[in-house]
């Protein structure tokens, strides 16, 4: 069975950082392209950030994350991290990590439950 | 970025109702397009993918259809479980852009 499991949400200040992390089981994690996708409270879904499955083919950000997040990954560990820098409030979301069903364009076929990440002082 | 449109944003239906929610996208994206299912609290699901072909396990009562900049996606026959919000995405181009979102309602 695939699962995902988020962690390291949490409350942090404005211009603080937070470190996301997202354990997968069940499937063969080096095969896949991974994704960060956030949800602010009662808005819709933002995708965030995608990385290959060796990490050296691509890495994308979406402008609103460009130089303050890093994705990365360790299929050794079989882990997804978000590395987040400089937060703001509107940075304010459940933060899902999702995977990519298939080599090329593909949608997510697979979500993990989320972790809270809230920015306020 | 390719933006995606979805209409209605709220929809208010009955169990036994077909409803179809429509996706517009800025630019073509030819048939690279998913519907997620998301109930309060919970994360997506995933529907449908490539505009047409259902996920396994998905009922059949879903269906979409459509390419290039037009989508659709039905339900032909409303169940109490289908109450939820509805959403597009495209994967043609980075970055993969949602729709905002059809809320699904019981009338």
């Amino acid at each position: 069975e695939v699962q995902l499991v988020e962690s390291g949400g949490g409350l942090v200040k404005p211009g603080g950082s937070l470190r996301l992390s997202c354990a997968a089981s069940g499937f063969t994690f080096s095969s896949y392209s991974m994704n960060w996708v956030r949800q602010a409270p009662g808005k819709g879904l933002e995708w965030v950030s995608s990385i290959s499955s060796t990490s050296s083919s691509y890495i994308y950000y979406a402008d609103s994350v460009k130089g303050r997040f890093t994705i990365s990954r360790d299929n050794a560990k079989n882990s997804l991290y978000l590395q987040m820098n400089s937060l703001r409030a509107e940075d304010t979301a459940v933060y899902y990590c999702a995977r990519q069903s298939r080599l090329g364009p593909s949608p997510f076929d697979y979500w993990g439950q989320g972790t809270l990440v809230t920015v306020s002082s | 970025d390719i933006q995606m449109t979805q209409s209605p944003s709220t929809l208010s239906a009955s169990v036994g109702d077909r409803v179809t929610v429509t996706c517009r996208a800025s630019q073509s994206i030819s048939s690279w397009l998913a519907w997620y299912q998301q109930k309060p609290g919970k994360a997506p699901k995933f529907l449908i993918y490539d505009a047409s072909n259902l996920e396994s396990g998905v009922p059949s009562r879903f269906s979409g259809s459509g390419s290039g900049t037009e989508f659709t996606l039905t339900i032909s026959s409303l169940q109490p479980d289908d109450f939820a919000t509805y959403y597009c995405q495209q994967y043609n181009t980075y970055p993969y852009t949602f729709g905002q979102g059809t809320k699904l309602e019981i009338k």
